[in-house]
């Protein structure tokens, strides 16, 4: 079946560093795949998305890259805000299937 | 705002009693999903309905039960509660189109909280 591993959290980051959240997955044929950021207290907003291999998604100042060779999708920022303190979840969907997440990554920036 | 909307945003009850939770999905999307956000069990879903049909099931109890009407707005009902039920339960929609892409947008959630 499909899955989705994200690293385990919080990452906490001072206001500016560089920001990686890795994300692997396991699916059954071509998945496309996103990011999806929950702020405190509201629903998930898409973040960003690939449908193939290669492809980069951006969104905000985030990217993340599908890379098929290494079922990675690992989310980055070259430069994190306070404002992006949230929780950041990896998802893919394959075919005709819903969509599968992983746990979710909290971040967490400090002025 | 992805144009989802639930209602209610908070709901207080008791165990043993049964709710309901609405959705009314983006203009023009076809499917509604539902999913259960809880701190031990992270995202859940729990079951879509496409134009009226149960297309998927995932981890649904079965005192939960859902459907979509001809207006393509869903209803989430729960019964016989429990505290485990207490959770954070969102709606998402997508147009779920050959060729269009799968993304889902989510709603704002109802906080269910079972006393």
């Amino acid at each position: 079946g499909n899955s989705v591993t994200q690293m385990e959290g919080p990452v906490t980051l001072s206001e500016e560093a560089f920001l990686t959240i890795n994300c692997t997955y396991t699916a059954t044929g071509y998945p496309s795949l996103f990011w999806y950021v929950q702020y405190p207290g509201e629903g998930l907003q898409l973040l960003l998305k690939a449908t193939k291999a290669d492809d980069k998604g951006s969104n905000k100042g985030f990217e993340a890259t599908y890379r098929k060779e290494t079922t990675s999708f690992h989310l980055e920022k070259g430069s994190v805000q306070v404002s992006d303190s949230a929780v950041y979840f990896c998802a893919l969907i394959s075919g005709y299937s819903t969509l599968t997440f992983g746990k979710g990554t909290m971040l967490l920036v400090s002025p | 705002d992805s144009g989802v909307t639930q209602t209610p945003k908070h709901l207080i009850t008791a165990t043993g009693q049964r709710v309901t939770l609405r959705c009314s999905p983006r203009s023009g999307d076809l499917s509604v999903y539902w999913y259960q956000q809880s701190l031990d069990q992270g995202l859940q879903f729990l079951i879509q309905y496409y134009n009226g049909e149960e297309r998927a099931k995932g981890n649904i109890l079965e005192r939960f039960s859902a459907q979509q009407f001809p207006d393509l707005h869903s209803e989430l009902n729960l019964s016989s509660l429990e505290l485990g039920d207490s959770a954070l339960y969102f709606c998402a929609s997508s147009v779920d189109r050959p060729g269009t892409g799968h993304e889902q947008f989510f709603g704002p959630g109802t906080r269910l909280t079972v006393l």
